[in-house]
């Protein structure tokens, strides 16, 4: 079954601590993405990566970090600078850029505890 | 700068009609446009994409028809049915140092009404 997945689905995040958001993909996809989603709005990007053991900043990556040391995987970790992490992080990932169609993850809903 | 708009936050349509919903988009160098369906927690779903040496393009119930004269894209859902309500997002792709970074709307809700 192939697909991406990502973990958990629900992540509650106390003052001060990193956490971090799971994101694997199995369609053998060489881009992957980060977005982030606040209510009743569209996707923002936060990083994306083209290919493994690089990445870039995408319109508001301050207060996040990436990394991409295999193709299937792109964690997110959510840093304790940014000070408004509470949104629906959805992953993405297609074959190499450009014009590749992106498929979605089902989210992760972090929350502030 | 860039921004994909969509022309009406909310549209309402009774079960078998067909449902029109829009969006205009402001970088004339963007040359790759998707369709994405997004229910409720869920991420979004693709619908259908449509490239810029292209003016309308049908799938299963769905049509995307492109109007670059005037930055326009519209997504046509025939026969309406209650699984289609949904956030619906336009977006856009291309343009300087096309590095494959989407540009997504705010989002279309639509409403199937029984």
């Amino acid at each position: 079954d192939g697909g991406i997945t990502q973990s958990p689905k629900y992540l509650f995040r106390k003052e001060g601590q990193n956490v971090t958001l799971s994101c694997e993909q199995n369609l053998n996809h060489d881009a992957m993405y980060w977005y982030r989603q606040d209510p009743g709005q569209g996707l923002r990007l936060i990083y994306y990566s083209q290919i493994v053991n690089d990445f870039q900043k995408g319109d508001i990556a301050e207060g996040y970090s990436v990394s991409r040391e295999k193709k299937e995987s792109f964690p997110l970790t959510v840093t304790s600078a940014q000070k408004n992490p509470t949104a629906f992080y959805l992953c993405a990932s297609s074959k190499r850029t450009p014009q590749e169609t992106q498929y979605f993850g089902p989210g992760t809903r972090l929350l502030v505890l | 700068g860039e921004s994909v708009g969509l022309h009406l936050p909310t549209l309402s349509v009774q079960e078998g009609d067909n449902s029109i919903i829009n969006c205009a988009y402001s970088n004339s160098a963007s040359d790759y446009f998707i369709w994405y369906k997004q229910e409720s927690g869920k991420g979004p779903q693709f619908i259908i994409d449509i490239r810029s040496n292209m003016d309308k393009r049908q799938g299963q119930r769905v049509t995307v028809l492109l109007n670059k004269t005037v930055k326009h894209l519209s997504l046509q859902i025939a026969a309406t049915q209650p699984g289609d309500s949904a956030v619906y997002f336009c977006a856009e792709m291309g343009g300087s140092g096309n590095t494959g970074k989407l540009i997504f709307g705010q989002g279309t809700t639509l409403q199937v009404k029984p």
